[in-house]
């Protein structure tokens, strides 16, 4: 089965702090991806990171960085600097080798971001 | 632009009436689509695999004589809204994807759809 936890219900940051956004994941697959996408207010998923289960290289990408644990099961989301736009739900997502298309989604993760 | 589209973006309807949502893959084709709804404040959940030529896959719990789906042609899905109650007034969401391996995957989402039903 596959399982994504987000136990962060919502966070609130005043503008220029970091923040981490955590995520857990449950597989018995070997091979599997992991997603972060964001959700304004207007609905549509915005695309961050994808990462096999392959490459545990952490990456970053101006003020996101994410790391992915293995040994953990966890694939953290850190905005450093994080500023009043940043502010949506966040999600963290899993495909796994069955279909890669379908993907299980994390409960998210509201960000407010205060000036 | 999106390569994804789903229309309508936002639709009412009144209870008991049927509505159709439709996802369009613009510029490749989809033999397989994926459905989920969203609820307020609450997290995506997968619905169904729109699967072209044939039956879609419903997962647990989804009526699927209350939510109709068909994927007549490879760029096409709708999802239809069978005897709609404001229960089912939620945001809809498509996803269509770009190979189906770990090398070459890359999954599509729609805009979404909002649905109120009154």
């Amino acid at each position: 089965a596959q399982k994504v936890t987000q136990a962060q219900t919502e966070i609130s940051v005043v503008e220029k702090e970091d923040v981490t956004l955590d995520c857990v994941y449950e597989t018995r697959d070997t091979t599997y991806y992991l997603f972060w996408y964001k959700q304004p207010p207007s609905g549509e998923l915005v695309f961050l990171i994808r990462r096999n289960s392959f490459d545990e290289q952490n990456e970053i990408s101006g003020r996101y960085s994410w790391n992915f644990q293995k040994s953990t099961s966890s694939f953290n989301f850190t905005i450093t600097a994080s500023q009043v736009v940043d502010s949506a739900v966040y999600f963290c997502a899993l495909s796994g080798a069955y279909n890669f298309n379908k993907f299980y989604f994390g409960s998210g993760t509201k960000l407010n971001v205060k000036p | 632009g999106a390569v994804v589209s789903q229309h309508p973006s936002r639709v009412i309807c009144k209870s008991g009436t049927s509505v159709k949502i439709e996802c369009r893959s613009l510029d490749f084709q989809a033999t397989t689509m994926f459905w989920y709804r969203q609820f307020p404040k609450q997290s995506l959940m997968l619905m169904a695999t729109s699967n072209e030529g044939s039956k879609a896959t419903y997962e647990q719990g989804v009526e699927k004589d209350k939510f109709l789906i068909n994927h007549a042609s490879l760029t096409l899905s709708t999802l239809t809204v069978t005897s709609a109650h404001p229960e089912d007034s939620s945001f809809y969401i498509c996803s269509a994807g770009l190979g189906t391996g770990l090398s070459g995957n890359t999954i599509y989402f729609g805009e979404g759809s909002w649905l109120t039903v009154v």
